[in-house]
């Protein structure tokens, strides 16, 4: 099994809203990492978990805030966010964090901040 | 930090044509990884190749690590291969976790 799941697919929020994105896997990785994907741009890398503890964090507002409940969840709990937010929100994970393991990534979620 | 760029941008393919995507990386990598983003915004794994030749159906990969390239060929494409293909490359942190840079990516479309 190689599936990363993520919740839910499609989220619309105001910009005075609270909300949180979810990701799973089952495949007991040890790294788990979000992306943030703007249109037509590659995916860029914003928070990198790896035995529960925020291990890479590039600096991303603190209007995201990532958290790491168990070794298979990672969720992004997400508040006061702005227009330019909107984007495609990725979840990926990998075996382990210090060798090179190749990722995998969820579905994703699609995110508009009106 | 390390800079990866893919060639072509763009590529618009009949139906049963080959096609070759490049990826070139600035500095030396452990692994690289190319992926397939769907229309709906799913990536799928494709090649973990950090050296050497992998096939995969009509796909098969190259990467050169000493010369700082990869290669994808894609053969007798089909118009599910449209979308963009990404490469990959992870760098270092000083946190001690790799972090992955994508590509620019090349942006297919295979016309029926």
């Amino acid at each position: 099994d190689t599936e990363v799941t993520q919740t839910p697919k499609h989220l619309v929020m105001g910009m005075t809203n609270k909300k949180s994105l979810k990701c799973e896997q089952h495949m007991g990785h040890r790294a788990m990492y979000w992306y943030k994907q703007k249109a037509k741009k590659p995916p860029e890398l914003m928070f990198v978990y790896s035995y529960e503890k925020l291990s890479i964090n590039e600096s991303v507002p603190s209007r995201f805030s990532p958290e790491c409940p168990n070794s298979s969840l990672l969720n992004l709990h997400l508040h006061a966010l702005q227009p330019e937010d909107s984007a495609l929100y990725l979840c990926a994970s990998s075996q382990d964090r210090g060798l090179a393991y190749e990722q995998y990534f969820g579905p994703g979620t699609r995110l508009t901040v009106t | 930090g390390i800079q990866v760029e893919q060639s072509p941008p763009d590529l618009i393919l009949q139906e049963g044509a080959n096609s070759t995507l490049r990826c070139n990386f600035s500095d030396s990598v452990n692994n690289l990884q190319w992926f397939h983003q769907n229309p709906w915004g799913q990536l799928i794994n494709l090649f973990y190749i950090p050296s050497g030749t992998k096939q995969n159906g009509r796909l098969s990969a190259t990467t050169v690590a000493t010369e700082r390239y990869s290669l994808l060929y894609i053969s007798s494409s089909q118009t599910t291969d449209s979308g963009v293909y990404f490469c990959a490359v992870p760098t270092y942190s000083w946190s001690g976790t790799y972090k992955y840079i994508f590509g620019t990516g090349t942006r297919l479309k295979v016309l029926a």
